[in-house]
């Protein structure tokens, strides 16, 4: 069974920088990328970056010098790290599969639980 | 950034009924399209994708149509497990983005 469990904090201090782990199961990320997507009520749900099967990353040119995927295959985890949050950044984090090993269609085919973000002092 | 625009904002229906969902995007997106569903307080599932093939264990009361910039979901007979939002995403080049929602609620 394909699962992705997402661990992290629920508050952040503005200015402080927001890490996430997700561990995968049932599935390999030497063969599937693995994509980040955030959810807020204001901005809805916007895409962040992902990590490929081969550890190459893309990201939203919007967060791209805040933002950072690494992963460690051998212990089935990406590591999702933003930096300088601010209130706006209050959201529900995702991590997400990619439906196929390629990245030729990045869809998501399996989402983690979330984790639930807000900024604040 | 490709805007993609859904229609309409939110519906209301009842059990058995059918009902249409559509997504805009501003440019030609041309079959790089998917639809999602999400339950409230729960992940987005994956309905279809490259616009009209279903996902796997999607009942096929789910379709999906369209090509370029119109694209539209349909939801025939109605269960009670199919209200909830549902968003489009297109996936032709970067950023990816999201349609801001269709809420289907009960009627």
């Amino acid at each position: 069974q394909v699962q992705l469990k997402q661990s992290g904090p629920s508050l952040v201090q503005p200015s402080q920088s927001l890490s996430i782990t997700c561990t995968v199961s049932g599935f390999s990320l030497t063969s599937y990328g693995v994509h980040w997507v955030r959810q807020s009520p204001g901005k809805g749900l916007e895409w962040l970056g992902v990590i490929w099967r081969g550890g190459s990353t893309d990201y939203n040119a919007a967060f791209m010098s805040r933002l950072s995927i690494t992963k460690d295959n051998s212990k089935s985890q990406v590591f999702f790290k933003m930096n300088s949050l601010q209130a706006d950044d209050t959201a529900i984090y995702y991590c997400a599969k990619s439906l196929y090993g390629s990245s030729l269609y990045w869809y998501f085919d399996v989402w983690g639980a979330g984790t639930t973000v807000t900024v604040s002092s | 950034d490709i805007q993609m625009t859904q229609s309409p904002a939110s519906l209301s229906a009842s059990v058995g009924e059918t009902v249409t969902i559509t997504c805009r995007a501003s440019e030609n997106i041309y079959s790089y399209l998917a639809w999602y569903q999400q339950k409230q307080g729960k992940s987005p599932q994956l309905l279809v994708y490259n616009a009209k093939t279903l996902a796997e264990g999607v009942p096929s009361r789910f379709s999906g149509s369209g090509s370029g910039t119109q694209f539209s979901l349909k939801i025939n007979s109605l269960q009670p497990e199919d209200f909830g939002s549902y968003y489009c995403q297109h996936h032709y080049g970067t950023p990816l983005t999201f349609g801001a929602g269709t809420k289907l609620e009960l009627k």
